[in-house]
């Protein structure tokens, strides 16, 4: 199993412009999210998706976009990128409820770091 | 507001010493986390918490969930120069409008473990 997998690790890019970050899992889990990552910010959410076909925002959403067509992947979306959303994008993983085995742990992406200039 | 209060927010120990970190809240959770994180990584799960009172033990590392379940600690003992990461502690609270769940993280606290 490759877990949860982020591409691209690294982007530049310059204002305005747009683009997709992709996350895959193979866990068949059915919750997956998005957090940044900023200094002396944590991880905030920024969607999160329950299912196929199901996704609502979370604590950041402004300037992102989701979209869940299938179990397995999970994009967001720059819609027109802003130097403050220069930060560190992590994708995680897990199981929509909470059983004796699962306990809600999330599983993430190893992280794509983004620059925007 | 930050729901999860970590402390301390960074921390630097020699080799051999023995640490706390602290995980504190007004709000109750289904279940807490403790997470570590290395530079240029994700973070990865250490140990989840689900009873009040609860204590964990993984190796060197100590894991305690308050009795009302507001709270946590992570205690290591004997620090090596492999403990140093960012621990992050995240609380499970049930999302009634998805029948599902949500976490929410601390700021983590930065632990350096010199040799």
């Amino acid at each position: 199993n490759a877990g949860v997998t982020q591409t691209p690790k690294f982007q530049v890019l310059k204002t305005g412009q747009s683009m997709t970050l992709q996350c895959a899992q193979d866990m068949n889990h059915e919750y997956m999210s998005w957090y940044r990552q900023d200094p002396g910010m944590g991880l905030r959410l920024i969607h999160y998706s329950v299912g196929a076909g199901i996704t609502d925002q979370g604590e950041v959403p402004n300037g992102y976009n989701v979209s869940r067509s299938t179990t397995e992947d999970f994009p967001l979306r720059l819609l027109s990128a802003a130097p403050s959303q220069t930060s560190v994008y992590f994708c995680a993983s897990s199981y929509r409820r909470p059983s004796a085995s699962s306990r809600a742990e999330a599983f993430f992406g190893q992280g794509t770091r983004l620059t925007v200039v | 507001t930050q729901l999860l209060e970590q402390s301390p927010q960074f921390l630097s120990i020699q080799e051999g010493e023995n640490l706390t970190v602290y995980c504190n809240s007004s709000s109750v959770f289904s279940s807490l986390q403790w997470y570590r994180q290395e530079p240029g990584e994700g973070p990865v799960l250490l140990v989840t918490v689900v009873t009040g009172g609860e204590v964990k033990k993984l190796k060197r590392l100590t894991f305690q969930f308050g009795d009302a379940r507001k709270d946590s600690s992570l205690h290591i003992t004997a620090a090596q120069p492999g403990d140093t990461g960012l621990y992050l502690c995240a609380g499970a609270r049930p999302y009634s409008g998805a029948g599902s769940y949500q976490l929410t993280f601390g700021k983590g606290t930065k632990l350096s473990v010199i040799p």
